[in-house]
């Protein structure tokens, strides 16, 4: 079985710090990824972890810890054009060598001037 | 190149009848899977295919079925519609089912009156 908790809503002011956790419980676990939606459009990725640590891709950060099961997108520098949807998803292999991608229930973030 | 494409975009159905959605990969992609989203539950899978075969298969009724073509074009089939099926259904194409990217197209916007 599998299951993706994170939080259902952060706020934030611009030019801020914040941090989105995610936890999962799933078996063959290969990779956490994060996508942004933004209301009416669709989800586009951002970040993949497959192996613990930080991974940086501009003012968007991912952490991944296997051993805790547990990941987080770090957004920095806050713009009003931030504020979305945030899914942590997980690879996970599923029957021979599919690999199934789970999402979460999201984050919406808002960021108030 | 041009993206994943979805159709039709909107569609307006009664309790009881069937409907088909289609989706376009990108070109190269040999993966497709389905997503329903719902306000509140995120992405729920739907299924995957690969190479005209379906990979995975999420917890949904065997009212929900899906097959993928030749050129890797993909439809999703759902009979005896319930108010509970109206939701966005998203289709995402990746390289291969793997792949740490996937790629989403906007989505149709089903609604069953």
């Amino acid at each position: 079985g599998q299951s993706l908790e994170q939080p259902s809503e952060v706020t934030a002011v611009e030019g801020a710090i914040v941090q989105i956790n995610c936890t999962y419980q799933t078996s063959g676990f290969y990779g956490l990824s994060w996508y942004q939606q933004h209301d009416g459009g669709a989800p586009t990725f951002l970040s993949y972890n497959a192996l613990d640590g930080l991974e940086e891709t501009g003012r968007f950060s991912s952490f991944l810890s296997r051993s805790d099961s547990y990941g987080y997108l770090l957004l920095q520098e806050l713009q009003m054009k931030d504020s979305a949807s945030y899914f942590c998803a997980v690879r996970e292999a599923k029957s021979g060598s599919a690999r199934q991608l789970t999402f979460g229930s999201g984050t919406q973030l808002t960021v108030l001037p | 190149k041009a993206g994943v494409t979805q159709t039709p975009r909107y569609l307006i159905k009664t309790r009881g009848q069937q409907v088909t959605l289609s989706c376009s990969p990108i070109s190269g992609h040999r993966s497709v899977s389905w997503y329903q989203q719902t306000p509140g539950q995120g992405l729920q899978f739907l299924f995957e295919y690969f190479s005209e075969t379906q990979r995975n298969k999420g917890n949904f009724p065997g009212r929900f079925s899906g097959r993928q073509f030749s050129n890797s074009r993909s439809e999703m089939n759902v009979s005896t519609l319930e108010l509970g099926d109206s939701a966005l259904y998203l289709c995402a194409s990746s390289f291969g089912t793997g792949y740490t990217e996937a790629f989403f197209g906007q989505g149709t916007r089903l609604t069953v009156v």
